[in-house]
């Protein structure tokens, strides 16, 4: 089954600066990762997702990478804003097949104006 | 199209009672999941139903069981309530499968005395 491995549990980034969050996985065959954002006391929202087949994707200022030979995604926020102080999750399917997700233990991202 | 909601939102219960939380899904979406949310171990995923039949099962033990009716609506069951099981209760629909995206609901927080 899926191992998923995020880091940093917390960071702490200058309005403006940009923030990094790294996850690894262990199922080479795993071909779908989302991420997600819960802002205090809210729900989790999905922010941006890549499948397998592509290597990075865009969304305004957030961006994914995906480096399946090292078994690796990463979310980019760029100039970031105090709105984006939230904790993120990322995720990977449990096994091949129609399995559940597994979530990293999320990033607290806060944003200091 | 209205959110995915849950109910009750807020519920205290003392250590051996059981409980059982409601998630209706959006419309259309035939796949619920549910999660276990607590500070120390994130995200924790408990089971799935689609079309009224779990189609995963996630690490917990038999006091834990769910349900989904025919209008995609789920509910899940906890009995013999323990503290440990004081924690945010999320559900998630989607269209189908896993790697459609995943719409979570507000949760119920269950606080065990």
């Amino acid at each position: 089954g899926e191992n998923v491995e995020q880091h940093p549990s917390t960071l702490s980034v200058q309005e403006g600066d940009s923030a990094v969050i790294k996850c690894t996985y262990s199922d080479s065959a795993s071909n779908y990762f989302p991420w997600y954002k819960q802002e205090l006391g809210k729900r989790p929202q999905l922010i941006i997702d890549i499948r397998s087949n592509v290597g990075e994707k865009k969304d305004q200022r957030i961006a994914v990478t995906l480096n399946k030979t090292a078994k690796h995604f990463s979310l980019h926020i760029t100039e970031t804003q105090p709105e984006d102080s939230a904790v993120y999750f990322c995720a990977a399917p449990r096994d091949s097949g129609n399995t559940p997700l597994v979530f990293g233990k999320g990033t607290r991202l806060s944003v200091i104006a | 199209k209205a959110g995915v909601t849950q109910t009750p939102r807020y519920l205290i219960k003392t250590r051996g009672q059981q409980v059982t939380l409601s998630c209706s899904p959006i419309s259309g979406h035939r796949s619920v999941s549910w999660y276990q949310q607590t500070p120390g171990q994130g995200l924790q995923f408990l089971f799935e139903y689609f079309s009224e039949t779990q189609r995963n099962k996630g690490n917990f033990p038999g006091r834990f069981s769910g349900r989904q009716f025919s209008n995609s609506r789920s509910e899940m069951n906890v009995s013999t309530l323990e503290l440990g099981d004081s924690a945010l209760y999320l559900c998630a629909s989607s269209i189908q499968t896993s790697t459609d995206t995943q719409y979570f609901g507000p949760g119920t927080r269950l606080t065990v005395l």
